[in-house]
């Protein structure tokens, strides 16, 4: 069974550019969720989506927006990019949907996203 | 948002457990507690979760006292495979709410 795929693996983009990133789930999990890694500030949630519907939303600015497909695919995009973006973005699926009771997904390897 | 404390680095010896406690004060009353194992250049894996007591699987055990203020991932007879950053996640993935902590890096010396 394939795992979590996220493309690209590496990117490096200049400030003001957009940038969209794309992750595709296990087949058969319909919730699809968004987290910036940085040395930082650490693990911080974006958003998450399931069923093609944004369910819940972190703390970013409006930059920074997703969708998901009927397939369940999504894709994460970055507008006006600033050196503050730079960072390993990562995704997670999950079968059922993310909510008390249920905390395990499966983690993407990340697209590392360099702004010069 | 629950505050949630962890130690930087532990080292420990191959075939020792290993205990690493993560503290969350303001802990909310439906948040569960729930613990990834990171490799570099990897996504984090689930190791375990739980919201009171113990809970045991495979790989890891978890602790968590009445009051729930504070937990502990045990890891036993570690092997040099399980170096890595352990984060604690107070809250649950997709909520707005969710925090994580910074990491814990955890370093297995032969």
């Amino acid at each position: 069974k394939a795992g979590v795929t996220q493309t690209p693996r590496y990117l490096i983009k200049t400030r003001g550019q957009q940038v969209t990133l794309s992750c595709s789930p296990i087949s058969g999990h319909r919730s699809v969720s968004w987290y910036q890694q940085t040395p930082g500030q650490g693990l911080q949630f974006l958003f998450e989506y399931f069923s093609e519907t944004q369910r819940n939303k972190g703390n970013f600015p409006g930059r920074f927006s997703g969708r998901q497909f009927s397939n369940s695919r999504s894709e994460m995009n970055v507008s006006t990019l600033e050196l503050g973006d730079s960072a390993l973005y990562l995704c997670a699926s999950s079968l059922r949907g993310l909510g008390a009771g249920n905390t395990e997904a499966f983690f993407g390897q990340g697209t590392r996203l360099t702004v010069v | 948002l629950a505050k949630i404390t962890q130690p930087i680095s532990m080292d420990s010896y191959e075939g020792q457990e290993v205990n690493i406690t993560c503290s969350h004060n303001n802990i909310a009353t439906n948040d569960y507690i729930t613990w990834y194992q990171q490799f570099p250049s990897q996504g984090p894996r689930f190791i375990i979760q739980g919201y009171k007591t113990k809970v045991t699987n495979e790989v890891a055990s978890l602790f968590i006292p009445a009051d729930r203020k504070s937990s502990t991932l045990s890891l036993p007879r570690v092997s040099l495979s399980d170096t890595a950053v352990y984060y604690c996640l107070v809250g649950y993935l997709g909520n707005e709410k969710l925090t994580f902590g910074t990491g814990t890096r955890l370093t297995i010396i032969p």
